[in-house]
C-alpha cells in the first residue's frame, strides 16, 4: 500500500517559535495533500488542501498566515505553524490520495505539537 | 458542519465477540469509508462502500450502507484485543469536491 511519512512525530516548543511539519509520499506522487487537526477524543478537522505548485486552499476559519503550507514537489508538503501559542497545541495529521485510487486517503502517522 | 455521526461513542466488548458500529450522515454521498486510528497515530483505511452498493466484506469486516436511511454500519466479527482503536466513518461527497468529512469516531475496547 501507499506510504505517507510525517515528521516529526512529536515536538515541544516555546511560545512564539515556529514549527515545521513535513509530509512525504514515499512511493507515489501526490498532487494534492490534506492537513488535518485533531483534538483529544475528537474528529479530524480539515485545515487546508495543499496543491503542488500552487497556493493551498484553506478551510473557513483557518488562518493562512498562521498555518503556512508549501507543496513544492509532488512528494512533499510542509505545514509551518508560525509564532506558535499554547492554543495551537494539537495533533496534526497529513494525508494524500494516490493517483490510482483517488477516493481512499493514506495518512501520515501524525505530529503531536505541544506549545509551552 | 459534521456529516458523519457514529454511535455508540464508546464500545467495550470481550475478545471473540462481534462489534457493531453505526454511522449516520446528512447529505448525498458518492461513497462512505471507514478508518481506524490507534492512539497517537494516523488513520488507516479499512473499507470503502459506494452509494450503489449495499454490503461489502473484507476479512472480518462487514460494512452495510442504507442510502434511504443515510446510515452505515461496520461489523467486526470475532474481535481481538488488537482491534482496540478508534473507528471513524467518512463520507465522500457527490460532485467534484473530493474532500472527505469525518465523524467524531467510536472508541472500541476489546478486553482479552
Amino acid at each position: 500500500g501507499a506510504v505517507v511519512s510525517q515528521h516529526p512525530s512529536r515536538v515541544i516548543c516555546k511560545s512564539g517559535t515556529s514549527v515545521k511539519i513535513e509530509c512525504r509520499s514515499l512511493d507515489f506522487q501526490a498532487t494534492t495533500m490534506f492537513w488535518y487537526r485533531q483534538f483529544p477524543k475528537k474528529s479530524l478537522m480539515l485545515m487546508a488542501t495543499s496543491n503542488e505548485g500552487s497556493k493551498a486552499t484553506y478551510e473557513q476559519g483557518v488562518e493562512k498566515d498562521k498555518f503556512l503550507i508549501n507543496h513544492a514537489s509532488l512528494t512533499l508538503s510542509t505545514l509551518t505553524v508560525t509564532s506558535a501559542h499554547p492554543e495551537d497545541s494539537s495533533f496534526y495529521i497529513c494525508s494524500a490520495h494516490t493517483g490510482v485510487d483517488n477516493e481512499k486517503l493514506f495518512f501520515g502517522s501524525g505530529t503531536q505539537l505541544s506549545v509551552l | 458542519s459534521q456529516q458523519g455521526e457514529e454511535d455508540p461513542q464508546a464500545l467495550s466488548i470481550q475478545e471473540g465477540e462481534n462489534a457493531t458500529m453505526n454511522c449516520s450522515y446528512k447529505t448525498s454521498i458518492n461513497n462512505l469509508q471507514w478508518y481506524r486510528q490507534n492512539s497517537g497515530r494516523g488513520l488507516v483505511h479499512l473499507i470503502l462502500i459506494r452509494s450503489n452498493e449495499r454490503e461489502k466484506h473484507s476479512g472480518r469486516l462487514r460494512v452495510t450502507l442504507d442510502t434511504s436511511k443515510k446510515s452505515s454500519s461496520l461489523l467486526i466479527t470475532a474481535s481481538r484485543a488488537a482491534d482496540t482503536a478508534s473507528y471513524f466513518c467518512a463520507t465522500g461527497p457527490t460532485g467534484a469536491n473530493s474532500k472527505l468529512t469525518f465523524g467524531k469516531g467510536i472508541t472500541l475496547s476489546v478486553r482479552p
